[in-house]
């Protein structure tokens, strides 16, 4: 049971590049959210999705756009890479919306843009 | 004001020492709480929760909730060296969304 899978761990871009990220969960949860963590910042939500083919905006959404076409994936694209997305990218996954429901993490992926 | 405060440590302690972690927050609407650990290149796990005020209790590890404080805490006894790591407090008003405090990073040393 591999929960939540994070590719690629790493990457580096240069600015203006485009990427996407992908996060694949097998435990059939209905909620998705991608967080960026920086020191002193803690974790911030980026975008989040209460079920397949829905998406939402969280705390620092510019810059970045999602998709959740098929349940057990959601995507994190940025469109015209900056320094400032140079982060760690975290995706979670829950079997519901808190407070019910722990958020289940992946491993991450270390992003850095030149 | 960030809505959830927390020290960033470091924290080092002996094995076998009683560690306090502490956050505190501003938004009294708050009334999930949880602690998540995060090992060094891993994602958090979630480690406690408890719901309003109070206290909860789970092998050395114990946490509590003081809502007319608006502070948390994370008690752990009997620290081990595999208890090194970073500890996340998050909380939530009732809604699809966790706020992180930034993290304290605990070093237990043998």
């Amino acid at each position: 049971n591999a929960g939540v899978t994070q590719t690629p761990k790493f990457r580096v871009l240069k600015t203006g590049q485009s990427m996407t990220l992908l996060c694949a969960q097998d435990m059939n949860h209905e909620y998705m959210y991608w967080y960026r963590q920086d020191p002193g910042m803690g974790l911030r939500l980026i975008h989040y999705s209460v079920g397949e083919g829905t998406t939402a905006k969280g705390e620092v959404p510019d810059g970045y756009n999602v998709s959740r076409l098929k349940k057990q994936n959601f995507l994190l694209g940025l469109e015209s890479a900056a320094p400032s997305q140079t982060s760690v990218y975290f995706c979670a996954s829950s079997k519901q919306g808190v407070p019910n429901q722990p958020q289940h993490f992946g491993d991450g992926t270390r992003l850095s843009i030149l | 004001q960030k809505e959830v405060e927390q020290d960033p440590g470091p924290l080092s302690v002996p094995e076998g020492a009683i560690v306090s972690l502490n956050c505190t927050y501003s938004n009294s609407a708050f009334q999930y709480f949880m602690w998540y650990r995060q090992y060094s290149r891993k994602g958090p796990e979630l480690l406690m929760y408890t719901y309003s005020s109070g206290n909860k209790e789970d092998g050395r590890f114990t946490a509590q909730v003081d809502k007319s404080s608006k502070y948390i805490s994370l008690f752990i006894r009997d620290s081990q060296p595999s208890d090194s790591a970073t500890y996340l407090c998050a909380m939530s008003a009732n809604t699809d969304k966790l706020i992180f405090g930034t993290g304290t990073r605990l070093q237990v040393f043998p």
